[in-house]
């Protein structure tokens, strides 16, 4: 099976621009969360979906927002981005066992704000 | 809230050292216990799990895991650590019906060969 994939791999953009960033899941995996990681404070949970709606969602402002295709493709989007939005926010997928199971991560998207 | 603790943040080492990792969780009820690593350069893989049963775990390329309830934690170890054992490493809970983890803010291990 293919992985989880993600992209692009790195983005440059500009204080006050938008930015959606793509996740695609392992093949049968229904459950898509992303994740914002920074140095020195780890991974920190944005949200998660689950056939095309937010189960889960963590402590970020409005302009982080998400979406699940119902191929569970997902998309992140970051409106009027910041320079404290710079980081690696990755993307990880969980089958549907019914059952504790781990999540399998992409690459992630290194997003540079300058 | 459930939080997840690492108390050490960066760990260096030379080779054929032994490894001990700390990783405390604040959650009371029962948990599902993960430890991912992530290698310069690579993503984020899943190290090994604890579910239920054996409370000693063993994952991949040496590495093992206690949990120990009493004291809510589940530490990393490995024996003897190698050069390309440097990596970033996250402990991480969820709770019961949960597949949502919450991430210890990681450990950056350094092993000089």
């Amino acid at each position: 099976k293919a992985g989880v994939t993600q992209t692009p791999r790195y983005l440059i953009k500009t204080r006050g621009q938008q930015v959606t960033l793509s996740c695609s899941p392992i093949s049968g995996h229904r459950s898509v969360s992303w994740y914002q990681q920074t140095p020195g404070q780890g991974l920190q949970f944005l949200f998660e979906y689950f056939s095309e709606t937010q189960r889960n969602k963590g402590n970020f402002p409005g302009r982080f927002s998400g979406r699940q295709f119902s191929n569970s493709r997902s998309e992140m989007n970051v409106s009027t981005l910041e320079l404290g939005d710079s980081a690696l926010y990755l993307c990880a997928s969980i089958g549907a066992s019914g059952g504790p199971s781990e999540q399998f991560f992409g690459p992630g998207t290194r997003l540079t704000v300058l | 809230a459930q939080s997840v603790s690492q108390h050490n943040h960066h760990v260096i080492l030379s080779e054929a050292a032994s490894l001990e990792l700390g990783c405390n969780y604040s959650y009371g009820g029962t948990v599902n216990l993960f430890w991912y690593v992530q290698y310069p350069g690579q993503h984020l893989q899943l190290l090994l799990k604890y579910f239920s049963g054996d409370p000693l775990v063993k994952g991949i390329k040496g590495f093992e895991a206690e949990f120990i309830k009493s004291k809510f934690s589940f530490n990393l170890r490995k024996p003897s650590v190698q050069w390309s054992d440097t990596a970033e490493y996250f402990c991480a809970v969820t709770s019961k019906g949960s597949y949502i983890p919450t991430f210890g803010r990681g450990t950056s291990l350094i092993v000089h060969p």
